[in-house]
């Protein structure tokens, strides 16, 4: 299976921030990688797919970029309402694999 | 509204079967694929199957082939378990693949039913 490496697995950052989180592949997954958020008791939302297109009504201060094995979410002008989990996710293979999450405070 | 509602999940014995379904409500289920993913405590996401429109493909993580099993109706969607072990135990979500020529991506998941393997 591919794996999904993520870094950091924790953040603290302020309101207005950039933030960047990275999830690297364990071999080429083209561009078929795809971001989620989760809180604490909700289910996951997807915020991009196919590494950089924007989900429809996700806020454009979300950012996805990269190919290949490394990727990033980007999240500028950092909002309270941010604070989550973030998770990526390959959807190269069949065998779906996630990364281990990032939890952004 | 679009949604998702699992059930079934409960504490069952090592050994013992248990039926989830997926109950979809708010679109039109027999064109979407549809997944489910299960996250053991302290775990990260593990995907469990996918199943395709009409039922057309099955995929299966190879760790599950033997055990479970993924089928649908026309509102539907169930992962049989059988042979259930410890390492089973896990909240399962299903979650609808939203398509639009891209696979493997979820814009709607239930919210889970805990399934606990222990004697």
């Amino acid at each position: 299976d591919i794996q999904m490496t993520q870094s950091p697995s924790s953040l603290s950052a302020s309101v207005g921030d950039r933030v960047t989180i990275t999830c690297r592949a364990s071999q080429t997954i083209v561009s078929y990688l795809n971001w989620y958020q989760r809180k604490p008791g909700t289910a996951p939302r997807l915020l991009i797919y196919a590494a950089s297109i924007l989900q429809s009504g996700v806020p454009s201060r979300f950012s996805g970029s990269g190919s290949g094995t490394e990727f990033t979410l980007t999240i500028s002008n950092l909002q309270p309402e941010d604070s989550a989990t973030y998770f990526c996710q390959q959807a190269y293979s069949t065998a779906l694999t996630f990364g281990g999450g990032t939890k952004v405070e | 509204e679009v949604h998702l509602e699992e059930s079934g999940g409960g504490l069952v014995k090592p050994g013992g079967s248990l039926r989830l379904s997926c109950v979809a409500s708010g679109f039109t289920f027999s064109y979407y694929s549809m997944t489910w993913v299960r996250q053991a405590p302290g775990k990260r996401l593990e995907w469990v199957a996918t199943i395709t429109t009409g039922s057309r493909n099955i995929y299966m993580a190879d760790s599950l082939k033997g055990r479970f099993t993924v089928s649908r109706d026309s509102v539907k969607v169930y992962l049989q378990m059988n042979s259930l072990r410890g390492d089973d135990t896990a909240v399962y979500y299903c979650a609808r693949d939203f398509g639009g020529g891209y696979q493997g991506a979820f814009d709607v998941w239930g919210q889970g039913t805990l399934v606990n393997v222990s004697s």
